[in-house]
């Protein structure tokens, strides 16, 4: 089945206590991205990577990481979480560099920084 | 934790009623545009798309419609069913690879 895959689904840790989110897709997608989704600012990209060892900086970048070592993996990484990092958390893929193709979306990761 | 269906427009509808969710765009030279549903628990699910050569697109019981001249957006579902009941997002390609999301219409319906 084709899908997008993050782990974990839920986790909640404290501030400054370094975490990793990881992302898989299974669709051979060139075009991975990362969301996070908070009540009344909808849906604000935070990286995104137009194909392996590319990423960019979307509109919210800061206090996270990237890395896009492999075609199918782009592990969302938080060096010193910090409470307003608490949110609901969305990969992204599609087959090409983003334009004029839909998104497929994993089924999220809610991180909650005590 | 706070649900993101708080805070959003909602539209309730009774089983059977055809539904009308509206999108306003912002940027003029967005050339794509998808709708997706949301519903909890799950992530964003693709519906439709529509290129903006298009101003009319139609799927199983969705249609979406697009207004270049006001930067408007619209989904119609036909026959609205309690398992429409979800949150539905308008996205915008803005830029080559950016996409810009609505902030979502809660869709309710009601047996």
């Amino acid at each position: 089945e084709a899908q997008v895959t993050q782990n974990p689904r839920y986790l909640i840790t404290v501030t400054g206590k370094k975490l990793t989110v990881t992302c898989s897709q299974n669709m051979n997608h060139e075009y991975m991205s990362w969301y996070r989704q908070d009540p009344g600012l909808g849906l604000r990209q935070i990286y995104y990577s137009m194909n392996v060892e590319v990423t960019d900086k979307g509109d919210v970048p800061e206090g996270y990481k990237v890395s896009r070592k492999e075609k199918r993996n782009f592990p969302l990484i938080l060096e010193s979480p910090s409470p307003n990092q608490t949110s609901l958390y969305f990969c992204a893929s599609s087959f090409t560099r983003g334009q004029n193709q839909p998104q497929h979306f994993g089924d999220g990761t809610r991180l909650s920084i005590l | 934790g706070e649900s993101v269906g708080l805070h959003l427009p909602t539209l309730s509808v009774q089983e059977g009623d055809n539904s009308i969710i509206n999108c306003a765009y912002s940027n003029s030279a967005s050339d794509y545009f998808i709708w997706y549903k949301q519903e909890s628990g799950k992530g964003p699910q693709f519906i439709i798309d529509i290129r903006s050569n298009m101003d009319k697109r139609q799927g199983q019981r969705v249609t979406v419609l697009l207004n270049k001249t006001v930067k408007h957006l619209s989904l119609q579902i036909a026959a609205t069913q309690p398992g429409d009941s979800a949150v539905y997002f308008c996205a915008e390609n803005s830029g080559y690879s950016t996409l810009t999301f609505g902030k979502g219409t809660m869709l309710l319906v009601s047996p």
